[in-house]
């Protein structure tokens, strides 16, 4: 049974730092994973896909990276913002089109 | 293109009652996912409906049922109502049973007493 784990539970920075969330999954034969945000009490926005045979993917100050040997991903947040305080979700599907195993979340807060 | 929209917003209910909450997928989308999010918890899969069809399902209950219709909408219905069943319910719709971006809708956040 896949399980899905991301560190820290809760992050607290100020305003223009650099951050890593971290996800590790216990199944490496995951077809893709993606990372989520959600808002309190809302749904959830995807941030980033990668396929299993990707290494990294971009989008404007975000880049999450893939090591499905070792069974892990970070989300690398560049120059964090107030506007980025959310939970960020880590999430892996074992086939196309498939169930999502969901990791617990990070509370991220990012002080002005 | 409406984004994935789910009804009602709030919902209380007591304990060892039914209730049925809506989900209306994005436009032409075909497969619908319904997770189980408790509070401080990561979403759990309790099932998906592909064509009106179940196409696979998480470890819940069978009080946890569902329905696809055929404009794609979807219902997922508990009966017996558990106080652990106090979560927030959301669904995502995908264009087709193999598209790996799946869109989630708002949710819908049900407490039960």
């Amino acid at each position: 049974k896949q399980e899905v784990t991301q560190i820290p539970a809760a992050l607290s920075v100020p305003e223009g730092e650099n951050l890593v969330l971290n996800c590790s999954f216990t199944d490496s034969a995951i077809y893709n994973l993606q990372w989520f945000r959600q808002d309190p009490g809302k749904g959830l926005t995807s941030l980033l896909l990668i396929q299993s045979s990707q290494r990294e993917q971009t989008s404007g100050r975000l880049n999450a990276s893939l090591d499905k040997s070792s069974g892990r991903s970070t989300l690398y947040i560049a120059a964090s913002q107030p506007g980025d305080s959310a939970t960020y979700l880590c999430a892996v599907g074992e086939t196309s089109g498939s169930r999502l195993t969901f990791g617990e979340g990070t509370q991220l807060t990012v002080n002005p | 293109e409406t984004g994935v929209t789910q009804s009602p917003t709030h919902l209380i209910k007591t304990r060892g009652q039914q209730v049925t909450l809506r989900c209306s997928s994005q436009s032409g989308h075909n497969t619908v996912s319904w997770y189980q999010q408790a509070l401080g918890q990561g979403p759990q899969f309790i099932f998906q409906y592909y064509r009106e069809e179940e196409n696979g399902r998480g470890n819940f209950p069978p009080r946890f049922s569902g329905l696809q219709f055929p404009n794609y909408s979807s219902e997922l219905n508990v009966n017996a109502l558990e106080l652990d069943d106090s979560a927030l319910y959301l669904c995502a719709s995908s264009l087709v049973i193999s598209a790996d971006t799946q869109y989630f809708g708002p949710g819908t956040r049900l407490t039960v007493l």
